[in-house]
């Protein structure tokens, strides 16, 4: 079965600091494509960055980029400078092309 | 353009009543989902559709039926509401099933 898994339910970060959110996923392929979105308070799914399997290097967005561990099955975001607006749910996500997968969250919240 | 539009944006149901929610896209993508989020549970999928005629159960199915007869319009039916069906209900998107999930707004379902 195709697990996502992030273990922090909430995390909390000063404004202007670093805070890296966690993910695992278990998997047997060996094409697949991950993502981070987040779900302010609006409700609104916002893809915040994507990432391809067989690309080693890790993506970035501006102030969001990923560690990819491959091997490890791990896909940590990890968000510079965090900014009030950076408040919200984040959400980990796996696709091999048919069905997305999703984890069950982790609740940020950003100490001004 | 409009993306991914969903109605209702809330609905009241008695228990035992059947709805429907609507869910259409003009971008012409191909791969269309419902998606249900419980509070601390993450998105599950219902189903999905990745092209007219062709719809499959995601991991939560019991309950709901789908229908796609167009590229742009993937209902989805509840038949006999029950309170377990209580959740808010995310249409999405893709253009194909590796890129990224464009979301409509939700609809926040209550069963009473």
């Amino acid at each position: 079965a195709q697990t996502v898994t992030q273990s922090q339910p909430e995390m909390s970060v000063q404004e202007a600091e670093t805070v890296t959110l966690s993910c695992t996923y278990d998997t047997s392929e060996s094409d697949y494509y991950l993502f981070w979105y987040k779900q302010p308070p609006s409700r609104q799914m916002i893809l915040v960055i994507r990432q391809e399997a067989y690309k080693q290097q890790n993506a970035t967005e501006n102030r969001f980029s990923v560690n990819f561990q491959k091997a490890a099955k791990s896909f940590s975001l990890k968000i510079s400078d965090s900014q009030l607006g950076d408040a919200a749910m984040y959400f980990c996500a796996y696709t091999t092309g048919n069905q997305f997968y999703f984890g069950t969250g982790t609740s940020l919240t950003v100490i001004p | 353009n409009a993306g991914v539009t969903q109605t209702p944006k809330f609905r009241i149901l008695k228990i035992g009543q059947s709805m429907t929610l609507q869910c259409t896209q003009d971008m012409n993508h191909n791969y269309m989902y419902w998606y249900r989020q419980d509070p601390g549970m993450g998105l599950k999928l219902i189903y999905y559709s990745v092209g007219a005629g062709i719809t499959d159960k995601g991991e939560v199915p019991n309950g709901y039926n789908v229908s796609r007869s167009t590229t742009e319009d993937f209902p989805l039916r509840l038949e006999l509401a029950a309170p377990s069906q209580t959740s808010v209900y995310f249409c999405a998107s893709s253009r194909d099933g590796n890129e990224k999930l464009f979301f409509g707004s939700g609809t926040q379902l209550s069963v009473l």
